[in-house]
């Protein structure tokens, strides 16, 4: 198993692009969440899902969308660059039953540079 | 809501010396209990964890006990390593149906030195 992976590592923006930070896992988890990492500020959630076709807010929503076609998969979407955006993003997975329920397995990271 | 307070950082402890980082919650209902451990460059890790009162978790060395009465989940460790320095995050998720967020401290960052 690959577990959680997430592309690309790195990024580099200017204010007003946007962008799609990918994220897949292959443990056939049905729960998977972004978030934010700020220095001081811990992680912050942005986005989650349930399952496929279900997607909610976390405590940071603004300025981000995502979607849930598949249960591998979970892009989020910048729509328009911010340097407030600069940051580092976690991509995480989890079952929702069984013995590691509530467990997240959490991506590599992508660091999120906006000029 | 729920939030998890954990001591500040950084830590700075020499190789073998005693580990304690300190971290309370709240939470309304029952919450499970975490240790994530994210070492340089890495993402987070799951360490231990416990799912009810007077649980222990414990991995690596590392243990955690669950403290209804103090709403307490304090790590601890008997001899640190270099291997060890990390930044430390509690977090919890609340026991309520469907629920799987978690609710993180803000991490306390562990230096280790030989």
């Amino acid at each position: 198993n690959a577990g959680v992976t997430q592309t690309p590592k790195f990024q580099v923006l200017k204010t007003g692009q946007s962008m799609t930070l990918q994220c897949a896992q292959d443990m056939n988890h049905e729960y998977m969440s972004w978030y934010r990492q700020d220095p001081g500020m811990g992680l912050r959630l942005i986005h989650y899902s349930v399952g496929a076709g279900i997607t909610d807010q976390g405590e940071v929503p603004n300025g981000y969308n995502v979607s849930r076609s598949t249960t591998e998969d979970f892009p989020l979407r910048l729509l328009s660059a911010a340097p407030s955006q600069t940051s580092v993003y976690f991509c995480a997975s989890s079952p929702t039953s069984g013995r590691s329920y509530n467990e997240q397995f959490f991506g590599p990271g992508t660091r999120l540079t906006v000029l | 809501g729920d939030s998890v307070t954990q001591m500040e950082g950084p830590v700075t402890l020499s190789e073998e010396a005693f580990l304690t980082i300190n971290c309370t919650y709240t939470a309304t209902g029952y919450p499970s209990l975490f240790w994530y451990v994210q070492y340089p460059g890495e993402g987070l890790q799951l360490l231990l964890k416990a799912t009810k009162a007077d649980d222990k978790g414990s991995n690596k060395g590392f243990e955690a006990t669950y403290r209804k009465e103090t709403t307490s989940f304090h790590l601890e460790k008997g001899s640190v390593q270099v291997s060890d320095s990390a930044v430390y995050f509690c977090a919890l998720s609340d026991s309520g149906a469907g629920s799987y967020q978690l609710t993180f401290g803000k991490g306390t960052k562990l230096s280790v030195i030989p």
